[in-house]
């Protein structure tokens, strides 16, 4: 079975220290990766998604970027975090299929920026 | 305007309740709806999945779909404490791009 694992599940970081959170996911190939934000009270905001190794499409334009270096493997880096940067980041997969583009999500990482 | 509008909620009901859940959408082109549900300071699961228009059910639970209207719901039967968690709606064009999700309604129910 498919499985997500993302991490650090919680950390705080001082304003302008830079960011590195991780996501990887098991049993399936060249799965769509995401990465979303969700403020607190609100939705999901999409910041990148990837169709494949080294393709990266930037859905904000902000201070943080995303990586693919293997297939599944997704990494979200900042080098000077911002106040507004805080929130609920979470990683996710999917497979196009017929039975619609399901997203799973991974556990998320609660980011408090000070 | 955003694409996709949820009713905001906060909800509160007692157990045994039947829950609406509702979302309105903008794009024309969305085929694809589902629903989410999202326990406090966990990841969201999917709870539901609908094609185009019309109904599907799952157990308690009913997901309805009016494309001529452009308005989803999501109905809870028999509600339950265990139900109580955020729910979003999201919508796709093709079933291999990216979804847009409502900004979720927090639902609590009552013992």
């Amino acid at each position: 079975s498919q499985t997500i694992h993302q991490w650090p599940a919680t950390l705080v970081q001082p304003v302008g220290s830079p960011l590195s959170l991780e996501c990887t996911v098991e049993g399936t190939s060249n799965p769509n990766l995401y990465w979303y934000r969700q403020a607190a009270g609100r939705g999901l905001q999409l910041l990148f998604y990837s169709v494949g190794i080294g393709q990266i499409s930037s859905e904000v334009p902000q201070n943080l970027s995303a990586s693919r270096p293997q297939d599944r493997q997704f990494i979200l880096s900042s080098k000077k975090l911002l106040l507004s940067d805080s929130g609920f980041y979470l990683c996710a997969w999917s497979v196009s299929e017929f039975s619609g583009n399901t997203i799973y999500f991974g556990e998320g990482s609660w980011l408090t920026v000070v | 305007q955003k694409e996709v509008e949820q009713d905001p909620g906060p909800l509160s009901v007692p157990e045994g309740a039947i829950v609406s859940l509702n979302c309105t959408y903008s794009n024309s082109a969305f085929q694809y709806f589902m629903w989410y549900r999202q326990y406090s300071r966990k990841g969201p699961e999917l709870l539901m999945y609908t094609y185009s228009s019309g109904n599907k059910e799952d157990g308690r639970f009913t997901a309805q779909v009016d494309k001529s209207s452009k308005y989803i719901s999501l109905f809870i039967r028999d509600s339950q404490p265990s139900d109580s968690a955020t729910y979003l709606c999201a919508m796709s064009i093709t079933n291999a791009g990216k979804s847009t999700f409502g900004d979720g309604t927090t639902l609590t129910v009552k013992p």
